[in-house]
């Protein structure tokens, strides 16, 4: 167990919604990293945050945001959603904003029918 | 082309065979190279680190990178049906910090 919190588990949406994914990192962490994971593409790095500051962006497509709230929890909002958006959502953390030092939840598996 | 490209597999071996993994990569200017863990239905864990080119062996695992041939591989020796997993590997470069990750490839280690 990493430590890393991710909810839900699993999701399962229609076309054109909008659904929340939300992670709590590690005690102590004030990083917080998304990716998004399909069979296609592999591990894609969406979003970093440092301490509720986005610090790093990847491929994050304009229809999907985060946030890290004080709490240091993140949430990861994805809209209008395709059918490609089907895929595992990973969260990730770090004590220090260093992505050697990323510990790995256990993801939110997302279906959009 | 992808910055990192990695076979799919799946790759299937008995138990006790020796693993090789590998990884090729475009951008000749990454420094530090990682392989990650990743079982069924759980996150991907670091495995191994490497910096440059070289060997790094822990225990059963050796990590292996050839700037020349922008090459990576994980060996995997006396394999074992616990190793059963998803490897992805994964690189940055020496400035910044965005990992660059394969997609992974599926062992399963036959008892």
């Amino acid at each position: 167990d990493s430590g890393v919190t991710q909810t839900p588990k699993h999701l399962i949406t229609a076309t054109g919604q909008r659904v929340t994914l939300r992670c709590s990192p590690r005690s102590g962490d004030l990083s917080v990293y998304w990716y998004q994971q399909s069979l296609d593409q592999g591990l894609q790095f969406l979003i970093q945050y440092y301490n509720g500051e986005e610090r790093a962006k990847g491929n994050i497509l304009e229809r999907f945001s985060a946030q890290q709230f004080p709490d240091l929890h993140s949430e990861l909002n994805l809209s209008s959603l395709e059918l490609g958006d089907s895929a595992l959502y990973f969260c990730a953390s770090s004590e220090k904003g260093l992505w050697d030092e990323q510990f790995f939840g256990p993801g939110t598996r997302l279906t959009v029918l | 082309q992808k910055e990192v490209e990695q076979d799919p597999g799946p790759l299937s071996v008995p138990e006790g065979a020796i693993v090789s993994l590998n990884c090729t990569y475009s951008n000749s200017a990454f420094q530090y190279f990682m392989w990650y863990r990743q079982y069924s239905r759980k996150g991907p864990e670091l495995l191994m680190y490497t910096y440059s080119s070289g060997n790094k062996e822990d225990g059963r695992f050796t990590a292996q990178v050839d700037k020349s041939s922008k090459y990576i591989s994980l060996f995997i020796r006396d394999s074992q049906p616990s190793d059963s997993a998803t490897y992805l590997c994964a690189m940055r470069l020496n400035t910044g910090n965005q990992f660059y990750f394969g997609t992974g490839t599926s062992l399963t280690v036959i008892p």
